[in-house]
């Protein structure tokens, strides 16, 4: 069974950092692009990053490029989001999610539950 | 980047209904077109692909249309688990990015 687990939410000030951890059980981490998108209250679904299976290509929403970097660790089946400078408008539900669902790229089958993140003074 | 624009954000509907949801794409996407269903407290369930593929336990009373910029999904006799918020997705500029559509909400 595919499980995505993440961790590391919470509340922070305006310019803070936080660090989020995804992770995955179920099927063979290394082979699957991995991304994280965010919901903010109420609001819609957000991709924000993706990483390719080796980590050699990383892709970023523009509203977060320069202050949020994605990264895995194959060997420890664990996907990351770094978030610094962070921004009010980042409060979210953050979900860490495979990529290729029925082998489409950029359609999504598994999603973890999120981790909350609260950006506020 | 790819806007995607669905109509309406809420529709007040009833068991039984035949409803139809819109989605529109500011440049084609070809059938690069997915449908999500969400209930609160849940992640999204991939309902379509391919713009018409039903994913894996989908009833068929879902329905899903289009190409380019125009798709639809369809339910034609809604049930009360049907009640959610419905997202559309495009993933023609895969990757690097996808985009979602700020979801239709069906409600009683």
């Amino acid at each position: 069974e595919v499980q995505l687990v993440e961790s590391g939410g919470g509340l922070v000030q305006p310019g803070g950092s936080l660090k989020l951890s995804c992770a995955a059980s179920g099927f063979t981490f290394s082979s699957y692009w991995m991304s994280w998108v965010r919901q903010a209250p109420g609001k819609g679904l957000e991709w924000v990053a993706n990483i390719k299976q080796d980590g050699s290509e990383k892709y970023y929403v523009d509203s977060v490029k320069g202050r949020f970097t994605i990264s895995r660790d194959n060997s420890k089946n664990s996907l990351y989001l770094q978030m610094n400078s962070l921004r009010v408008e980042d409060t979210a539900v953050y979900s860490c999610v495979r990529d290729g669902c029925l082998g489409l790229q950029g359609v999504v089958c598994y999603w973890g539950q999120g981790a909350l993140v609260t950006v506020s003074s | 980047e790819i806007v995607m624009t669905q109509s309406p954000a809420t529709l007040s509907v009833s068991p039984g209904e035949r409803v139809t949801l819109s989605c529109r794409a500011s440049q084609s996407v070809s059938t690069k077109l997915a449908w999500y269903q969400q209930k609160p407290g849940q992640p999204p369930r991939l309902f379509i692909y391919g713009a018409s593929a039903r994913a894996t336990g989908i009833p068929a009373r879902f329905s899903g249309s289009g190409s380019g910029t125009e798709f639809t999904l369809t339910i034609s006799s809604l049930q009360s688990e049907d009640f959610a918020v419905y997202y559309c997705q495009q993933y023609n500029n895969w990757p690097p990015m996808y985009t979602f559509g700020q979801g239709t909400k069906l409600e009683i």
